[in-house]
């Protein structure tokens, strides 16, 4: 059974970079795409990127500015990071793994609920 | 892509039929159109992708329909656990390869 776990800093103050880390157990790695999605109460899910095993990236253009995605495909883990953070990026963050073979997410992570405050 | 999602609250009661609508702003492919449901606490779940197929494990309850700016989940008889907040969503190649998500509609009972 394919399982994402994720991690990383759950408090920020503004300006700083949010890193989260997450890893697939259970299922294959090679040959997806896996996203990077958030929601907050005032925008509610919102696509960030995705980044395929080859390293092969798409970024909201809201938000590319800011985003990298990298990927380790020994650890099989995808990897965000969010530059000059503000209240505006509090959200839960969730990676993902996109349909082989269609369009949509099919395996999800738990979650990291990310906080930027002073 | 705008999605949007209507009505924005659903009050039902188990047994009955529910349906939920998605429009989108410009026609797109119903291979890009997407479903899932959301419980509290927890990361959404895919119900439905290209418009109409079922992902691995969802009830036949659960049917998908829908083409260019028109879509449609419809539950046919409403279980407990169905109550849940429900999001439709696009995938878009261009300009930008990117998923768009509508704002959600919350199935409540009533």
């Amino acid at each position: 059974q394919v399982q994402l776990q994720q991690w990383g800093a759950g408090l920020l103050k503004p300006s700083e970079t949010l890193s989260l880390t997450c890893a697939v157990y259970g299922g294959p790695f090679s040959g997806y795409y896996w996203s990077w999605i958030r929601q907050s109460p005032g925008k509610g899910l919102e696509w960030i990127g995705e980044i395929k095993s080859s390293g092969r990236t798409n970024f909201n253009p809201s938000l590319k500015s800011r985003v990298t995605v990298s990927v380790d495909t020994s650890k099989k883990q995808v990897s965000l990071k969010l530059y000059s953070v503000t209240a505006a990026d509090t959200a839960i963050y969730y990676c993902a793994r996109n349909h082989k073979y269609s369009y949509g997410q099919d395996y999800w992570g738990q979650g990291t609920l990310v906080t930027v405050s002073s | 892509i705008v999605l949007t999602q209507s009505p924005g609250t659903l009050s039902l009661s188990p047994g009955e039929r529910a349906t939920f609508s998605c429009r989108a702003d410009q026609s797109v492919s119903s291979t890009y159109l997407a479903w899932f449901q959301q419980q509290p606490g927890q990361a959404p779940r895919l119900l439905i992708f290209g418009a109409s197929t079922r992902a691995t494990g969802i009830s036949d309850r659960f049917s998908g329909s829908g083409s260019g700016t028109d879509f449609t989940l419809t539950i046919s008889r409403l279980e407990p656990e169905d109550f849940a907040v429900y999001y439709c969503q696009v995938y878009t190649g261009s300009p930008s390869s990117m998923y768009t998500f509508g704002q959600g509609t919350k199935l409540e009972i009533k």
